[in-house]
């Protein structure tokens, strides 16, 4: 079975910390994702990477940075983390090819910002 | 942006009925895709359809996309309460491997 494992289940910061999100995956595959979800809102994409070193800003890439420095790792930064960064933050990865991409997913991460 | 929108946005029934969800877009698709979200928890995939096919079957599910209406609907048959989660379609564009979700379907099956 794909497993993508996303490194904190919960976290609490303060306004103003750097935050760091973790997230492995062991299928080898070559994209990689972070989504925030929010009541209302659905899924949005922050960044995603189809490479190693690569990334491309997804919707709603304001306040994040990523890091993709080996395949199976893709990290999720927040430089100065703000309350309006509070929410569930989910990690994806997929083969890359045409037509078919199933996405898998993390179990995500609760981040609070106070 | 959003691509899909489901509808509706809450479902509540009866185990043993069905449960139909509805699913519109607006740009040319390669695939569409349903994924369910127990509470707390990370996205699972369901089910995927092809922008040719046009009905799917897995298990208690069935799926249907009209091109055409730019629409799918997700069925799930005798549904049981372990059924209670929410539902995403998502679509994947003409022009890439990104898939873009919609905001779910609450499904609350009362057993």
């Amino acid at each position: 079975d794909v497993k993508v494992t996303q490194s904190s289940r919960y976290l609490v910061k303060r306004t103003g910390e750097k935050v760091f999100l973790e997230c492995v995956q062991d299928m080898d595959h070559e994209n990689m994702f972070w989504y925030r979800q929010d009541p209302g809102l659905g899924l949005r994409l922050i960044y995603f990477s189809y490479d190693v070193k690569m990334k491309e800003k997804g919707d709603i890439p304001e306040g994040y940075s990523v890091s993709r420095e080996k395949k199976e790792r893709f990290s999720l930064i927040l430089e100065s983390a703000s309350t309006n960064q509070t929410s569930m933050y989910l990690c994806a990865s997929s083969f890359e090819g045409t037509g078919a991409n199933t996405i898998y997913f993390g179990e995500g991460s609760w981040l609070t910002v106070v | 942006s959003q691509q899909g929108e489901e509808d509706p946005q809450a479902l509540s029934i009866q185990e043993g009925e069905n449960a139909t969800m509805n699913c519109s877009y607006k740009t040319s698709i390669n695939n569409l895709q349903w994924y369910r979200q127990n509470s707390g928890r990370g996205l699972v995939h369901l089910i995927l359809i092809r922008s040719n096919e046009r009905e799917k079957h897995s298990g208690r599910l069935r799926v249907t996309l009209d091109t055409s209406k730019k629409s799918s609907s997700l069925l799930i048959t005798a549904s049981r309460a372990a059924d209670t989660a929410s539902y995403f379609c998502a679509t994947e564009g003409t022009s890439g491997s990104r898939l873009t979700f919609g905001e779910g379907t609450q499904l609350t099956v009362n057993p």
